[in-house]
């Protein structure tokens, strides 16, 4: 079955660069996922990845694929304090998106 | 306006109540999920449908029965409910699948179930 399993918990000072990392098991995902989960909201999608690009970069978000080893990694340049959330990966089945247990970033001033 | 709206936001009930929480998208979108999101924060999807027809129902209690009068609404009712069915739960909405893979989902802002 699908799985996609992320690290738990960052930690980062204001100014430093994240990476967040995601490995995956469905070779057949089209598309990858990155999602935000703010206190108290909804998650939003942040950036994707489809799966015949190895980078995708979109302002302060760089997003790295190995298709081989199917990890995925998000890279987020120059973090902020309202960067401090939970980011989601997911990948793109048929019918559904299946999530990871999301990474909980933690950004002190 | 809001795109995917749930309705209520907070639910505080007894155990062995029968509640429902409503899910509607005007996005124009064909395909409605629920998703299921614990205290530690692990998303789980529960139930998908299709312009009203069920697509996926993920190993859920069947005290949990999904409606979805049109392609716009999908309600969530939940009978006798239990200390575990204390969750977030969260509607979404996607498009069309394109290239064979289900596109962005979009989440409303969830609605916090508390079972005491």
């Amino acid at each position: 079955g699908e799985d996609v399993e992320q690290s738990l918990f960052l930690s980062v000072r204001e100014g430093d660069s994240s990476v967040i990392n995601c490995t995956y098991t469905d070779s057949s995902s089209t598309y990858l996922y990155w999602y935000k989960q703010e206190p108290g909201a909804g998650l939003q999608l942040l950036t994707y990845i489809f799966s015949n690009m190895d980078m995708k970069q979109d302002q302060r978000l760089t997003v790295l694929l190995n298709k081989k080893d199917k990890h995925l990694s998000l890279r987020i340049a120059d973090t902020q304090t309202g960067d401090s959330a939970i980011y989601f990966c997911a990948e793109g089945g048929y019918s559904t998106l299946t999530f990871g247990k999301g990474t909980m970033l933690l950004v002190s001033p | 306006d809001t795109a995917v709206s749930q309705t209520p936001k907070y639910l505080v009930t007894q155990m062995g109540n029968d509640k429902s929480i409503k899910c509607e998208q005007n996005l124009g979108h064909d395909t409605m999920y629920w998703y299921k999101q614990d205290s530690k924060k692990f998303l789980k999807i529960m139930f998908s449908y299709n312009n009203k027809e069920l697509i996926i129902n993920e190993t859920v209690p069947n005290r949990f029965s999904p409606k979805s009068p049109d392609k716009a609404h999908l309600n969530l009712h939940i009978n006798s409910l239990e200390l575990g069915d204390s969750a977030v739960y969260f509607c979404a909405s996607s498009p069309i699948p394109q290239g064979g893979a289900v596109g962005e989902l979009f989440f409303g802002e969830g609605s916090r179930l508390t079972v005491l």
